[in-house]
């Protein structure tokens, strides 16, 4: 089983707001990061250092952090939004990373 | 740019050992980053398997340690999985990755294209 918890599916309506969360105990102490894939692809970093996001990556994404649980968040979403998105950290020992068991995101 | 590929034989039986290669250009794998490993099984989420700094310093997926051992050659700028007693279990694709962790903040921030193994006979 997976230090870190992710619901396993979540849908949101084009154009509206979705939040997608991950819990763990890691997180009290540790920053998550997050990933997008699409079928067929690599995994794509899209959230880091909590709300950071990388060059290229759209600034309807963000992310947010409170106690054990981290927060992606995505704004007026578009279809191509429409993926698989893992959370990452460490595990309890802080030596290690782990990943949360995946949302399957589904833009309606 | 950096870019991360990944080689090796995409078809391994069962107890052998898998061995795959990530070449690594755009940054000196002696730059300061650590490097490692990442796997997805068909149809199933992500695995961490591991890490290297660049002092070779490694960090190991509690769950299949006693298998794994990664390792750099900073003169081929490339770093290598092997991952020994396979079975079918170990079926998945693999990624090699540019881990920008640090502190608090995990990030892999470059991943390579991917490598499916199988492992039958």
């Amino acid at each position: 089983s997976s230090d870190l918890t992710q619901d396993p599916a979540v849908s949101v309506a084009l154009g509206q707001t979705v939040r997608i969360t991950c819990q763990g105990d890691s997180l009290r102490n540790y920053y998550a990061s997050w990933y997008q894939q699409k079928p067929g692809q690599a995994p794509v970093l899209v959230i880091y250092d909590r709300d950071n996001r990388p060059s290229g990556i759209p600034d309807r994404f963000s992310g947010s952090s409170s106690g054990n649980t981290a927060s992606l968040t995505i704004t007026a979403t578009q279809a191509e939004d429409e993926a698989d998105y893992y959370c990452s950290s460490r595990d309890s020992s802080g030596s290690n990373g782990v990943f949360g068991g995946g949302t399957k995101l589904t833009v309606l | 740019q950096v870019q991360l590929q990944e080689s090796g034989p995409g078809l391994v039986k069962p107890s052998e050992t898998l061995s795959l290669t990530c070449a690594v250009s755009g940054n000196s794998i002696s730059s300061g980053y650590h490097w490692g490993w990442i796997r997805q099984s068909p149809g199933k989420g992500l695995e961490w398997i591991g890490s290297i700094n660049h002092s070779g310093t490694t960090y190991y997926n509690p769950s299949i340690k006693s298998r794994v051992t990664i390792s750099v050659d900073t003169s081929e700028n490339q770093f290598s999985l092997k991952l020994s007693s396979v079975s079918a279990a170990d079926t998945a694709v693999y990624y090699c990755v540019r881990d920008a962790s640090a502190g608090f903040v995990v990030s892999f921030d470059y991943w390579g294209q991917g490598t499916l193994v199988i492992v039958s006979s």
